[in-house]
């Protein structure tokens, strides 16, 4: 039972450059998650899926764009990358929305340059 | 505007003391409010979900509160160990149970 997990762990960009983040769950949650995480800011919500076939915007959706591919996946792309982009990025899943406990992915750490 | 805010980004206490950190929320009206750990290079781990009636929550050495007049929780660790040194996090449903709002967190370091 691998729990959540991402790839890359580790990514560097140059500014432009486009980038897909992989997330997969085998706990059959309906609901997943991505959230950047910046010093001092805490984990902010970028998109989430309630269930699958169903995307919605978070708290910080701008530059990217996300697909729920089947129930276990969940991508985050990054069309044009820019360096306010740089941040560790963590994908979690969860029973349900809202309510339920989150299981969190080891995260991946970006650069954008 | 909406706020989630936890006392101090760091607390020092010493080993076999209660550590009890704050989470005070504007503007939102939480019907659950989780609390999560997080260390160094990790995501972060669930240890207690709270809802709007509950007023109190234990599991073993942690309690959790929630008073949604003064619109705070309190989370307590009680004998505290160096292993429990970390960030904690609050969390709160938002938006019609939808979607997760984190504070920024609470670095904890518990001295030997």
């Amino acid at each position: 039972n691998a729990g959540v997990t991402q790839t890359p762990k580790f990514q560097v960009l140059k500014t432009g450059q486009s980038m897909t983040l992989q997330c997969a769950q085998d706990m059959n949650h309906n609901s997943m998650y991505w959230y950047r995480q910046d010093p001092g800011m805490g984990l902010r919500l970028i998109y989430y899926s309630a269930s699958e076939g169903t995307t919605d915007k978070g708290e910080v959706p701008n530059g990217y764009n996300v697909s729920r591919l089947n129930k276990r996946e969940f991508s985050l792309r990054l069309e044009s990358a820019a360096p306010s982009q740089t941040s560790v990025y963590f994908c979690a899943s969860s029973e349900r929305t809202g309510r339920d406990e989150q299981f969190f992915g080891p995260g991946t750490r970006l650069t954008v340059l | 505007s909406q706020k989630i805010e936890q006392n101090s980004e760091a607390l020092n206490i010493q080993e076999g003391k209660t550590a009890t950190l704050t989470c005070n929320y504007t503007n939102y009206s939480p019907a659950y409010l989780q609390w999560y750990r997080q260390d160094p290079g990790r995501g972060p781990v669930f240890l207690l979900l709270i809802r709007e009636n509950e007023k109190e929550k234990r599991k073993e050495r942690l309690k959790v509160t929630f008073d949604t007049t003064l619109k705070q929780s309190l989370f307590h660790i009680t004998a505290s160990q160096p292993a429990d040194s970390a960030t904690y996090l609050c969390a709160l449903d938002a938006n019609n149970n939808n979607d997760m709002r984190f504070g920024a967190g609470t670095r904890l370091t518990v001295k030997p």
